[in-house]
């Protein structure tokens, strides 16, 4: 029931683009998507409800096809201060709260 | 104090030592969480509390105990522990509303089983 990511790490130039996807074998209510920098919590980035409610902050952007039970997060002229682990997170009926394995991303001058 | 604090930050104890760790949320939420993190693994989540009533427990093993006496503080419970219990322990609340919503997460036990 764990998501799993993809890729499991990326290295990018500042400037350049990228995207991190998160697959489910299950139908997902929400997707959530997270940052943690080495030695640090994760701090909260985006959730995606199911039916298409957005919440996060106004520079990152993501989607969530129900369909599929996929969601990816775009990153875009990223910076080096984007560096770090991204995970998801995806929850399903009840409580349960799965986080995926994580995307390690290193983003060099 | 703002956010979600735990302490200690750093614990060392032996397996047949009995120690707690501490959760408080300054936020006003109403549901908080347990999560292991081990190297090289994804975040486990352990409990959830929400309104101070236990709603998830994923198959820990009984030499964890969690104890929610009111929706701003959490502890966690630990004796006859072993070695591959040694991670690092996050706590994080957010506001219910039917669904999980955005977490904020403390800084985190370093926990280390000798």
């Amino acid at each position: 029931q764990q998501p799993v990511q993809s890729p499991q790490a990326v290295i990018l130039r500042e400037g350049e683009d990228a995207v991190i996807n998160c697959s489910s074998s299950k139908a997902l209510y929400s997707v959530h998507w997270y940052r943690q920098k080495h030695g640090e919590a994760p701090v909260f980035l985006m959730i995606l409800l199911k039916g298409g409610e957005q919440k996060g902050h106004e520079k990152i952007s993501a989607s969530f096809n129900e369909k599929k039970q996929q969601s990816s997060l775009y990153l875009t002229a990223s910076q080096l201060s984007y560096s770090g682990t991204y995970f998801c997170g995806t929850s399903f009926t009840g409580n349960q709260f799965y986080f995926g394995t994580g995307t390690s991303l290193t983003v060099i001058p | 104090e703002t956010g979600v604090t735990q302490t200690p930050r750093h614990l060392v104890m032996g397996m047949t030592n009995k120690k707690s760790l501490k959760c408080e949320q300054h936020l006003g939420h109403n549901a908080m969480y347990w999560y292991k993190q081990s190297a090289k693994k994804p975040l486990e989540l352990m409990f959830v509390y929400n309104f101070k009533e236990q709603t998830e427990n994923n198959s820990v093993p009984s030499r964890f105990s969690p104890e929610c006496p009111n929706s701003s503080h959490l502890f966690l419970h630990l004796h006859t522990l072993q070695p591959e219990d040694s991670a690092l322990y996050l706590c994080a609340s957010s506001q219910w509303t039917r669904i999980h919503n955005e977490q904020f997460f403390g800084p985190g036990t370093r926990l280390t089983v000798l």
